[in-house]
């Protein structure tokens, strides 16, 4: 009764590498959210969509884009890692101004 | 814009004594105020929320908090710590309108409970 899933949870890469982590909701939320946390434990949006459309996206490499096939799924793609992409990143859903429900994690290792 | 302050990234309480975690926010508009742990190693999960209505919420785990506007404060307590309540709290504020609903956290504040 997982109510957001990711994997993988532990991913790591070389530098230059191209990755993807998968977000999956069953609360039936109409938005979705990526965050990242970096090593000082600071969260911060980096994209959100809603019924499948684009509602916000922070000042992000477009080396990373959001993929979101239905209102239950919000992948990440990330091209040419680098070390600085090193973090903690976080899934979340919720219908707007609602609480946000996170997903457990994928940290992510560039070597 | 919204932000959030929380004072203190480092709180540290004997079991069983008071637990005071600060929040101040700045917003132009009503806030929508949250608290949020993170344990170990996990996502973040809800401890209680403030819309709209009575200023004192309360939350799980035993944990309340009260939001005052003139002092644009949303401090978090617990009248008696728990071991188990060491973990990481973020205090957050909703940013935007219409339906760009996105959290606006604080820096974090590590909670450490003593024996």
């Amino acid at each position: 009764d997982t109510a957001v899933s990711q994997t993988p949870k532990y991913l790591v890469t070389q530098m230059g590498n191209d990755k993807s982590i998968k977000c999956e909701q069953n609360l039936g939320h109409d938005t979705m959210y990526w965050y990242k946390q970096d090593s000082k434990k600071f969260l911060k949006i980096m994209f959100s969509y809603n019924n499948k459309e684009l509602i916000i996206n922070e000042t992000v490499p477009n080396r990373f884009s959001p993929k979101s096939p239905d209102k239950a799924h919000l992948n990440l793609h990330i091209n040419s890692l680098e070390l600085g992409d090193s973090a903690v990143y976080f899934c979340a859903s919720s219908q707007i101004y609602n609480e946000q429900f996170f997903g457990p994690g994928t940290r992510l290792t560039v070597l | 814009a919204q932000s959030v302050t929380q004072l203190g990234s480092h709180v540290s309480v004997s079991e069983g004594a008071l637990v005071l975690l600060r929040c101040n926010y700045s917003s132009s508009v009503p806030p929508y105020l949250f608290w949020y742990v993170q344990y170990p190693n996990q996502g973040l999960q809800l401890l209680l929320k403030y819309t709209t209505g009575a200023t004192l919420v309360k939350g799980i785990n035993g944990f309340e908090a009260e939001f005052k506007k003139s002092e644009t404060s949303f401090h978090l307590t617990k009248p008696s710590a728990h071991m188990s309540d060491a973990a990481e709290y973020f205090c957050a504020v909703i940013h935007g309108s219409g339906n760009t609903g996105k959290l606006i956290f604080g820096q974090g504040t590590t909670l450490q409970v003593k024996p």
